[in-house]
């Protein structure tokens, strides 16, 4: 079965100190991965994806993102966080042989940032 | 933000009423979903359309209905509302593609007492 998880339902982070939420996922074939962030009272935005290519994706908000297909990971991550990070974040994954052309995701349950001043 | 409206954004009503929800885009994208999120679930997906009347059943579609007579609106229908139906409730769309991230609205918070 098609399935992502992540590891942490929080993460606590310094103002200024790198930042890694964690995602793993497991699908058959090449996989689509995607990460959004959600404020409170707000829909998920899109930060990035990796669909295919170098396995440093750079997105939205000084974010970037490592695939890793021997790990099957793709963790996000901010070389320094601010305290304006602080918010819900969600992996995504699409495979293949899961939704095809209708673009279904399937997601993570989700990692609580907090990022102390 | 993608032009994605969800109306109402809060509903409270009682057991065994219907309720409708409603999606609009302004973006004249092909594909539109619906999720409900859930602490601890993450976001779970319930229907899914794929053009104007064709939609397709989700993980978690058991006492939801929905409908897509125009591109642009989108309705999840709660045909006789149950408690466990309690949740915050997103739209979403994507452009076709299969590499198009989805966006999201902002979400129908719905109470059922």
């Amino acid at each position: 079965a098609q399935s992502v998880a992540q590891p942490e339902d929080q993460v606590n982070v310094a103002e200024g100190n790198p930042l890694t939420v964690k995602c793993t996922y497991s699908v058959s074939g090449n996989p689509y991965l995607f990460w959004y962030v959600q404020y409170p009272n707000r829909g998920l935005q899109f930060l990035l994806k990796y669909i295919t290519g170098d396995n440093l994706v750079k997105g939205s908000y000084g974010f970037e993102a490592e695939f890793n297909k021997s790990q099957t990971s793709f963790h996000l991550k901010k070389p320094s966080a601010l305290v304006s990070d602080s918010a819900l974040y969600f992996c995504a994954v699409r495979a293949p042989n899961y939704g095809g052309a209708t673009n279904k995701l399937i997601f993570g349950t989700g990692t609580l940032l907090a990022v102390q001043p | 933000d993608a032009g994605i409206t969800q109306s109402p954004r809060h509903k409270v009503t009682e057991t065994g009423t219907p309720v409708t929800l409603r999606c609009h885009q302004t973006e004249n994208h092909r594909y539109m979903y619906w999720y409900r999120q859930d602490p601890g679930h993450g976001l779970r997906l319930i229907h899914y359309s794929y053009g104007v009347k064709d939609t397709d059943k989700g993980e978690v579609s058991d006492g939801y209905s929905v409908s897509r007579s125009k591109t642009e609106d989108f309705l999840l229908t709660l045909e006789s509302a149950t408690s466990s139906q309690t949740s915050v409730y997103f739209c979403a769309i994507s452009p076709a593609g299969s590499n198009q991230p989805q966006h999201f609205g902002d979400g129908t918070r719905l109470s059922i007492l």
